[in-house]
This record gives structure tokens, C-alpha cells and sequence, in this order.
């Protein structure tokens, strides 16, 4: 089966500073892997997906993701945090064969100005 | 791109009434998806369909949820004797899939509220 994990249930950051929100995950195969972000009252958005290939993905927002396969992690990263980056981030996996889409429980990210 | 229309937005039932909700995807996916989500969690997966097929159902959906999608266009889930423990948000998604896996499109939700 299935399943991410993301440890940490808030993130407290300065900003101008980077920033690091973690994912580890477990499935059969290769993964694709994605990071989907939720302002209060607004629906998730997508922000970046890995499927193959470079390990390192580049998505919307200046976000960007490490893919170590070794590990089975998925870090999301920014090299500078701002304040309206404060959102709730969730780390998602799903098999090689599709299907459903398996979300980790999320972590509150804070960007103190 | 419309994007992904959920309704209604908000929805307040008393406990053992039925309950039914509608979403409709982006016009050209073909895969729609049904998530449930609590405060501080993560969405839970409750059923998708490709087209008009329903092809996975989440073994923790009670037999009191149901979802259609009739010619595979907008889809319903319908929750039969709410409990206040189905209060939650509830999520549609849609996407597109063809030979590399596809990113979800989420609607805005429809809160439920048993009372």
C-alpha cells in the first residue's frame, strides 16, 4: 500500500531565509510524486510533480523539490521564504500504475516577516 | 477553463437526513475523484471514476456513501443517514490522464455540517 509522511505538523520561518518542508514516502515501484498547496479558503493547488528524470523539479511559486530515491523522500524547498508563502503544503504519492492520488497529513508552513 | 465547480458550498443537515452533493469537472477530464478532509489533516481518498466507470471505492467508505457519474461528465455523492462523524469537507478533483500521470484540479469543497 501506499502512504507519505510528512513530520513535521508546523514549520516556522523567517523571511528571506530558506526554507524546508519534508516528505517521505512509500510505494510500490516508482513513484510519482507531487506537492499541492492549500491557502486558507481557497482549494489545493498543484505546485510541482516529479514522474522520471532530473531529480530535481522546479514548479510554480519559486518552489522546487529533491526526489532521493535512496531515502524515499521528496523535500519541498525554497531558497527564500516570503510572508505570503504561509499556507498548508501537502506532499501526495501515487504508483507507477495511477490511479489514486495519497495525500500526507500536511504541514502548516509560517513565514514571519 | 472553468476549472472545477463544487455544490453546494456549504451544506448544514441534522443527523439521519440524506445528503447529496454535486461537482463538475473540467470539461475534456476524464478521471474524477472524490476526497473527504478534516481540520489539520490531509484530504482522504474516498472513490474516483474514469469516464462513467467507478473504478476504486476506499475500503473506509461506509455502504451509506455513493458516488455516480453518469455519462461520465459532472459527478454526485450522496451520504444516506448522516452521522455528525461525516461532518468534513468535501473534495472533487479532475484530471486529464493519458500516458504520463496527470496533476489533480481541485474544487473549493463542500463543507458539511451534521448536527
Amino acid at each position: 500500500a501506499q502512504s507519505v509522511a510528512q513530520p513535521e505538523d508546523q514549520v516556522n520561518v523567517a523571511e528571506g531565509n530558506p526554507l524546508t518542508v519534508k516528505c517521505t514516502y512509500s510505494v510500490s515501484g516508482n513513484p510519482y510524486l507531487f506537492w499541492y498547496v492549500q491557502y486558507p479558503n481557497r482549494g489545493l493547488q498543484f505546485l510541482l510533480k516529479y514522474i522520471t528524470g532530473d531529480n530535481l523539479v522546479k514548479g510554480s511559486y519559486g518552489f522546487e523539490a529533491e526526489f532521493n530515491k535512496s531515502q524515499t523522500s521528496f523535500h519541498l524547498k525554497k531558497p527564500s521564504a516570503l510572508v505570503s508563502d504561509s499556507a498548508l503544503y501537502f506532499c501526495a504519492v501515487r504508483g507507477f500504475q495511477g490511479g489514486k492520488l495519497i495525500f500526507g497529513q500536511g504541514t502548516e508552513l509560517s513565514v514571519k516577516p | 477553463d472553468t476549472g472545477v465547480s463544487q455544490n453546494p458550498r456549504h451544506k448544514i443537515t441534522k443527523r439521519g437526513q440524506n445528503v447529496t452533493f454535486r461537482c463538475d469537472p473540467i470539461s475534456e477530464h476524464n478521471r474524477l475523484y472524490w476526497y473527504r478532509q478534516t481540520l489539520g489533516q490531509g484530504p482522504e481518498f474516498l472513490t474516483y471514476f474514469q469516464n462513467e466507470a467507478q473504478l476504486e471505492k476506499s475500503r473506509l467508505l461506509s455502504d451509506r456513501f455513493s458516488a455516480e457519474r453518469p455519462k461520465g461528465s459532472f459527478s454526485t455523492l450522496e451520504i444516506q443517514r448522516t452521522e455528525q462523524g461525516d461532518s468534513a469537507m468535501y473534495l472533487c478533483a479532475s484530471s486529464l490522464e493519458g500516458v504520463v500521470s496527470e496533476k489533480l484540479f481541485f474544487g473549493s469543497g463542500t463543507q458539511l455540517s451534521v448536527l
